[in-house]
């Protein structure tokens, strides 16, 4: 089945606590992308990769990073959380960027304490 | 950042009534993409219209786009209670770089 998989679906961790969001798709789609959705602010793009080794910001890139060794693969990374990054998390992939729609994971529910 | 705005913000209807939901933008599209996200599940493209297309028809989906008007809309033709779900328009800004850019949706109630 075609599909995008992130891990874990849901994290608590604590303030400073470094972790990392996996995400994984199966379609060999070029483009990868990461959001965050907070109630009343919609969707909003944290980072996003054209393709291996190429990545660049979104929107709201500040207390992320990103890596993209593999096609299939796109960690998103928060090296020091803070409670402002509490927030339901996106992965998304498409065949070329905004030409083509997204296949989306089921989400990341991070709550920083 | 250049979002498209949903409106209504809730919508609630009835089974088997028609559902519209509309979105505007603010400068000059690629295209205009429609999604659907069920209660914080990820998000499910429906459809996606460019800005040469006017309308765009898939099963009971209608999209419409008025570029003059830097608008669209989504119609549910015979709505079910599994259409119960938060409907976001994302805009492919020319321009814009490899990104869409999400409003901040319609969330539809079918009541049976």
């Amino acid at each position: 089945e075609a599909q995008v998989t992130q891990n874990p679906r849901y994290l608590i961790t604590v303030t400073g606590k470094k972790l990392t969001v996996t995400c994984s798709q199966n379609m060999n789609h070029e483009y990868m992308s990461w959001y965050r959705q907070d109630p009343g602010l919609g969707l909003r793009q944290i980072y996003y990769s054209m393709n291996v080794e190429v990545t660049d910001k979104g929107d709201v890139p500040e207390g992320y990073k990103v890596s993209r060794k593999e096609k299939r693969n796109f960690p998103l990374i928060l090296e020091s959380p803070s409670p402002n990054q509490t927030s339901l998390y996106f992965c998304a992939s498409s065949p070329g960027g905004q030409t083509y729609g997204y296949t989306f994971g089921s989400g990341t529910r991070l709550t920083v304490v | 950042s250049q979002q498209g705005e949903e409106d209504p913000q809730a919508l609630s209807i009835q089974e088997g009534e028609n559902a519209t939901m509309n979105c505007s933008y603010k400068t000059s599209i690629n295209n205009l993409q429609w999604y659907r996200q069920n209660s914080g599940r990820g998000l499910v493209h429906l459809i996606l219209i460019r800005s040469n297309e006017r309308e765009k028809h898939s099963g009971r989906l209608r999209v419409t786009l008025d570029t003059s008007k830097k608008s669209s809309s989504l119609l549910i033709t015979a709505s079910r209670a599994a259409d119960t779900a938060s409907y976001f328009c994302a805009t492919a800004y020319t321009g814009g770089g490899n990104k869409l850019t999400f409003g901040t949706g319609t969330q539809l109630k079918v009541e049976l």
